[in-house]
């Protein structure tokens, strides 16, 4: 059972391009992350959210625990915007750690 | 670079061998996170440790396990290994708990035969 779900899966776009990344959980949490996995497969964290947004640069994240639902957002998105986001979650409790989503593999051509 | 270090970053071994996998942490990081990365199945947690204490379990097979040292760089040590443990491992690190940001290391790529 995947208690996260990512959209889409993959996700093509042309330079400078606004970009959307959706990740929805079933129950309530104590923290959201984005991730940025490379092509070469090192892993980054983004962001780190329990309420309203954060922005980094054209990176824009925004969490609505209402309906259990996280927004990433590129802005003017580029080439080396390509990557693997990952959506994680922290429910906290008796489940002890971070628990992911399948990944969204975006592409962005120049 | 994330200031997590991993040894070795790729390793090729056969069926029914035992590897160990080392990370050593940020400084002042007391928290280490190793996570299981597969095709099939995705990023899962494996195990916590904080401060030489396991912190918390995940999905980690009775084969394989893991420790924290006094200095505070761990080993995950993988044993009777199967075809279906070839994965990267991934260690991650912070100064506390799984709500805050966490710090990834390279990874190991672990080719079983």
């Amino acid at each position: 059972k995947n208690e996260v779900e990512q959209s889409p899966q993959n996700l093509t776009a042309q330079e400078g391009e606004f970009i959307t990344i959706n990740c929805s959980y079933s129950v309530g949490i104590s923290a959201l992350h984005w991730l940025q996995q490379h092509p070469g497969g090192g892993i980054v964290s983004l962001f780190m959210l329990s309420s309203g947004k954060k922005k980094h640069g054209r990176l824009i994240a925004t969490i609505n625990i209402q309906e259990k639902h996280s927004s990433l957002h590129i802005t003017a998105s580029h080439p080396r915007d390509s990557a693997v986001y990952i959506c994680a979650v922290y429910y906290g409790g008796s489940q002890g750690n971070l628990i992911f989503g399948k990944g969204t593999k975006l592409s962005v051509k120049p | 670079d994330s200031g997590v270090t991993q040894t070795p970053k790729h390793l090729i071994t056969a069926t029914g061998q035992r590897v160990t996998l080392r990370c050593s942490p940020r400084s002042g990081d007391l928290s280490v996170y190793w996570y299981q990365q597969s095709l099939d199945q995705g990023l899962q947690f494996l195990i916590q440790y904080y401060n030489g204490e396991e912190r918390a379990k995940g999905n980690i097979l009775e084969r394989f396990s893991a420790q924290q040292f006094p200095d505070l760089h761990s080993e995950l040590n993988l044993s009777s290994l199967e075809l279906g443990d070839s994965a990267l491992y991934f260690c991650a690190s912070n100064p506390s708990g799984p709500y805050n940001e966490q710090f990834f290391g390279p990874g190991t790529r672990l080719t079983v035969l």
